[in-house]
Order: C-alpha cells, then structure tokens, then sequence
C-alpha cells in the first residue's frame, strides 16, 4: 500500500476562498483523523470518523470548517470561506482500531491563505 | 501582534551515543501512549507506544519507559544516528477525552551530529 495519500501537497490562497483537502486513507483502514499543526498550537485533531461517519468532531475550529467521508477511500476537509489565521500543515491519517492503536499519517497540506 | 511559536527544546548528541528524551504528560488516568517522530516536510511517523498498565516496552534500538507516579514518560535511543534527527512527540490519550483523541505534546528536537 501506498499509505495516507493526500493532496494538494501545497496550496496557496487567497482570503476569502474555498479550500478544499483531500485524503485517502490506508485500504482497509476504519478510522481517519485530520489533524493540523502550527507552531503556536502543535498538532491538534480536528475531526474522526469511524467507517465513514464522523464520531469527534469537537476540534474544528468553527463552522468555516467542514469534514466529509462519502466513502472508505476518501475524505474531504473544506474551509469556505479562508482565512490568514488558517495557514497551517493539514494532516490526514488512518488507523486499524482507532485512536488507541497506531496511526499512519499522510504527508500533510501545505496551506497558505494570503 | 506578533505571534510567538512554540519553543521546541533541542537535544543535540554525535552520532553512537545513546539518546533520551523526556515528556511529562498531563492526565494520570491516560490509557495510551504513544512515541511519534517526525521530520522536516513528512508527517509524524509511529515509532512505539505503550499502555498505561506496562511500565517499559522495547522495540529496534528504542525503549519506552512509564513512570505513571510522576507522569513521564521517556523514549530511549541507542546508537544514535543521523537519520534519527527529527522532532518526538509524545501523545498519550487522557481520560477526560474518554480515551478517544490523541492529544500530541509540543515535541523536542534531535540533533545528531556526525
């Protein structure tokens, strides 16, 4: 397998527009997280989802954020609209048996809202 | 103003030494730990985890170490190499998240030097 597949790897943009991240967990993987990171905060989740559904998603940030799993093999993470204070590394990974068991991480999102 | 970042304390050793980093973690009623290295431009890649009713647990070249009394947790590296140079995050999974988020720590920094 591959691992985590995310995509874009970097993205630019502008304040005020529609960013969406993508995801692909590990085949066979039940759960997916999505984590960012900055420097003033660390690494901190987001959201997870459990085949499909989202169980926790009480680290997102505000209602500009939205997180979608149409299916075991992909994931979407959306802001709309973006802000500065978004800039971070976005982080998917995918686990076996969830949060107590070892997660594989992706290679991160790059994002950057100017 | 201006933001300031986490502060990320540096370990530097030369390259055969045996490494140790320390991590005090929060919540005494943690069930799961876990040791993550990350380095620069990839996401945090699992090294060994433990759980809370195991006092050490050893794995390639790294030993965990539990000191649930004083809340510490410790990730031993023997024979340091450069390869190893990243940042460890320790994450252990707290009791009033109902064990399920993975809450990360602010890492430290390895520097080997050759």
């Amino acid at each position: 397998d591959a691992g985590v597949i995310q995509s874009p790897r970097h993205e630019v943009t502008e304040m005020g527009q529609e960013v969406t991240l993508r995801c692909k967990p590990i085949s066979g993987h039940d759960y997916l997280f999505w984590y960012r990171q900055t420097m003033m905060r660390g690494l901190e989740l987001l959201i997870y989802f459990n085949n499909n559904v989202p169980i926790d998603d009480s680290g997102m940030p505000e209602d500009r954020f939205s997180a979608k799993m149409p299916n075991a093999s992909f994931s979407t993470l959306k802001i709309q609209p973006s802000e500065p204070r978004d800039s971070a590394v976005y982080f998917c990974a995918s686990s076996l048996r969830g949060l107590n068991t070892e997660a594989f991480f992706g290679q991160g999102t790059r994002l950057t809202v100017v | 103003g201006e933001s300031v970042g986490l502060h990320l304390p540096t370990l530097s050793v030369q390259e055969g030494d045996n490494s140790i980093i320390n991590c005090a973690y929060s919540n005494s009623a943690s069930d799961y730990f876990i040791w993550y290295k990350q380095e620069s431009g990839k996401g945090p890649q699992f090294i060994i985890d433990i759980r809370s009713n195991m006092d050490k647990r050893q794995g390639q070249r790294v030993t965990v170490l539990l000191n649930k009394t004083v809340k510490h947790l410790s990730l031993q590296i023997a024979a340091t190499q450069p390869g190893d140079s990243a940042v460890y995050f320790c994450a252990e999974t707290p009791m009033n998240t109902g064990f399920q988020k993975l809450v990360f720590g602010t890492g430290t920094r390895l520097l080997v030097s050759p």
